[in-house]
């Protein structure tokens, strides 16, 4: 039973628009949670977090939402750019916890 | 470079043959990672260490799959008798404490024909 979920496996974008990514989880225990970006033969690197005591974090271009309530997490990336171009991963975590959970990916492609 | 390091990048074996895959970490970084990410799949915990000790290895599929870190540095995965499931690409992460950010190596991917 996976406890994240990406349902998107792609999701194709304007360069210059928005990308919105989303992420569900079912574990109600989860309360860390962070965005991974990876490039082809790369390994993933982190891109930003959110702690489950806030709704939304910002870093640049880059902002996360967390609805509690609803278990679901987004990824919004404004404006995009070809360089956004990635498969981008969801995982959470307990923060007393060092194991991460993750989704199966998103493969985000801008558009020139 | 400065980041995790591993090798080899890519790793192909035949059925029932013995693998071993070296992780070479962030000078510094006390705890290290095993994730297995299979194709179409996000990764999936394997093993955990803090210094040389695993910490939690909960994640290694079965008595196949084995993991040291001697001297609480470089780190060496080996999977005995490999099957054509255990095809995927094996990733190291280390980071500086047990619940600071992963620091990811490119990963060895492992074909198992």
């Amino acid at each position: 039973d996976q406890q994240v979920k990406q349902n998107s496996p792609s999701l194709s974008v304007q360069e210059g628009r928005i990308s919105i990514l989303n992420c569900d989880y079912t574990n109600s225990m989860f309360d860390y949670f962070l965005w991974y970006k990876k490039y082809p033969a790369e390994g993933p690197t982190f891109l930003i977090s959110i702690s489950s005591i806030k709704d939304k974090n910002e870093d640049g271009r880059f902002t996360v939402f967390l609805n509690k309530s609803a278990k679901h997490l987004s990824l919004h990336i404004v404006p995009s750019q070809p360089g956004d171009s990635a498969v981008y991963f969801c995982a959470a975590t307990r923060q007393s916890n060092y194991q991460l959970i993750w989704g199966a990916g998103t493969k985000l492609i801008i558009k020139p | 470079g400065a980041g995790v390091s591993q090798t080899p990048s890519n790793k192909v074996t035949e059925k029932g043959k013995y693998v071993e895959l070296r992780c070479d970490p962030i000078s510094g970084h006390t705890a290290l990672y095993w994730y297995r990410q299979s194709l179409g799949q996000g990764p999936e915990f394997l093993i955990y260490f803090q210094g040389t000790g695993a910490a939690d290895d909960s994640g290694l599929p079965n008595d196949r799959f084995f993991a040291v870190r001697p001297e609480g540095s470089v780190s060496t995965l080996k999977i005995q008798r490999t099957e054509r499931g255990d095809s995927a690409v094996y990733l190291c992460a280390s980071s500086l404490k047990s619940s600071g950010e992963l620091f990811f190596g490119e990963g060895s991917r492992l074909t198992v024909l």
